[in-house]
């Protein structure tokens, strides 16, 4: 079983339709969640971190993280073509140890 | 931000020969990292630094060695290419995110390789 596991899509909506993107993780010292979004042939970016249970929340974007699930989510609102990217969860027991999930490809059709 | 640079972007090699990545920091960060990215593999790391001479393995660091002789630049060497090493290699530093202590990943504009 992988440490980090987040389903592939790829995942198709049309423009203004909510995005939900999942992670799941076996370790239960993970107290670090973030998520990255990479746009084609580009270097992954930085697009939200938490280490709590809960959720946060950022413009249209919102993380959201329940421990005793093992379960992290990012949702998208009103998304946008620009919105348009494979989206990677990043999850370790420290900032500085994060395992990867494989990325999910997220189109928006306008 | 931290300035990020890999050279070179692009290179095609072939079999059997040696190969070395280069990325290069401006902001004198203590942790940097190489990740090969692969499709439904995602990011996985290959070798990691903490400082000038310590560096550690990843979970895929067969067929790969690193140095860092200055806090600045982090090499990775491919030994002896193989095909399976044809890959998208990325560089990353761990940079503080703000004023609540987390750190976060930056990475560079990716490195592809293609083992002929």
């Amino acid at each position: 079983q992988k440490e980090v596991e987040q389903d592939p899509g790829p995942l198709s909506v049309p423009e203004g339709a909510i995005v939900s993107l999942n992670c799941t993780y076996s370790n239960s010292a993970f107290q670090y969640f973030m998520w990255y979004r990479q746009y084609s042939r580009k270097g992954p970016e930085l697009l939200m971190y938490t280490y709590s249970s809960g959720n946060k929340e950022d413009g249209r974007f919102t993380a959201q993280v329940d421990k005793s699930s093992k379960y992290i989510s990012l949702f998208i609102r009103d998304s946008q073509p620009s919105d348009s990217a494979t989206y990677l969860c990043a999850i370790g027991g420290s900032a500085r140890q994060l395992t990867f999930g494989s990325g999910t490809q997220l189109t928006v059709l306008p | 931000d931290a300035g990020i640079t890999q050279s070179p972007r692009h290179k095609v090699t072939e079999t059997g020969t040696p190969v070395t990545l280069r990325c290069h920091q401006t902001e004198n960060h203590r942790y940097m990292y190489w990740y090969r990215q692969d499709p439904g593999h995602g990011l996985r790391l290959i070798h990691y630094s903490y400082g000038v001479k310590d560096t550690d393995k990843g979970e895929v660091s067969d067929g790969y060695s690193v140095s860092r002789s200055k806090t600045e630049d982090f090499l990775l060497t491919l030994e002896s290419a193989t095909s399976s090493q044809t890959s998208v290699y990325f560089c990353a530093i761990s940079e503080p995110l703000g004023r609540d202590a987390n750190y976060g990943y930056t990475f560079g504009s990716g490195t592809r390789l293609t083992v002929v």
